[in-house]
């Protein structure tokens, strides 16, 4: 199994541009994390599902980051305007439930 | 608030040294926590949690409550231990985690 896909690996734009990131999690798993990590620092919960839900969302920056889990799946985080300090990595996780998380290979992006 | 220190950056050793990556939490309640580890161009992984109290790779974490430490042990470090080490706290009431700054583990050989 491939375990948790993301996509795309890597991303530079400009600030003030839209970018998005997509996580497909480990099939069967209910609960899907997002995280980010700036260089030098460990990874920050930004949003959690479970399902559809979105349980747990008080790290997002609700002004300019979004994120969907449709049908309770594949997710996408999405950054609009994007910002010189939105230079991170970002990493998606799946669990089942409270079970151990599994990480994607993260989407490392970089804000000129 | 929750917290997860990690106070070094880098943690140089010799090949069959022994090794002790420092981790320190802060949390207002019983926490469950976790070492992963981030081996070179290798995504992210669990090494192991304190609640199974098991041994992998020869590593053994032993969470101590009074010190409020979750300190991780080697006793013989070996040159694929080299990774970065992230020490983890998960709250029981909400399945959040919270990560520390993480830790360089260098083994030379």
């Amino acid at each position: 199994e491939a375990g948790v896909v993301q996509s795309p690996r890597y991303k530079i734009i400009e600030k003030k541009q839209p970018v998005a990131f997509w996580c497909n999690p480990i099939s069967g798993h209910n609960t899907l994390y997002w995280y980010r990590q700036n260089l030098g620092q460990g990874p920050e919960l930004l949003i959690r599902y479970e399902n559809e839900e979105a349980v747990d969302d008080s790290q997002l920056p609700k002004d300019r980051f979004s994120a969907e889990r449709l049908k309770g799946v594949d997710s996408t985080l999405k950054i609009q305007p994007a910002e010189l300090g939105d230079s991170a990595v970002y990493l998606c996780a799946s669990s089942l439930r409270m079970g151990t998380q599994y990480f994607g290979p993260g989407t490392r992006l970089t804000v000129l | 608030a929750q917290r997860v220190t990690q106070p070094e950056k880098l943690l140089s050793v010799f090949k069959g040294a022994p090794v002790e990556l420092k981790c320190n939490y802060s949390y207002s309640g019983s926490p469950e926590l976790f070492w992963y580890v981030q081996y070179s161009r290798q995504r992210l992984q669990l090494l192991l949690r304190h609640i199974s109290r098991e041994s992998i790779k020869g590593f053994t974490a032993d969470l101590n409550k009074g010190e409020t430490s979750f300190h991780l042990k080697k006793p013989f470090a070996q040159e694929e231990d080299s990774a970065m080490y992230y020490c983890a706290l998960r709250g029981y009431n909400f399945n959040k985690f919270y990560f520390g700054s993480g830790t360089k583990l260098n083994v030379k050989p």
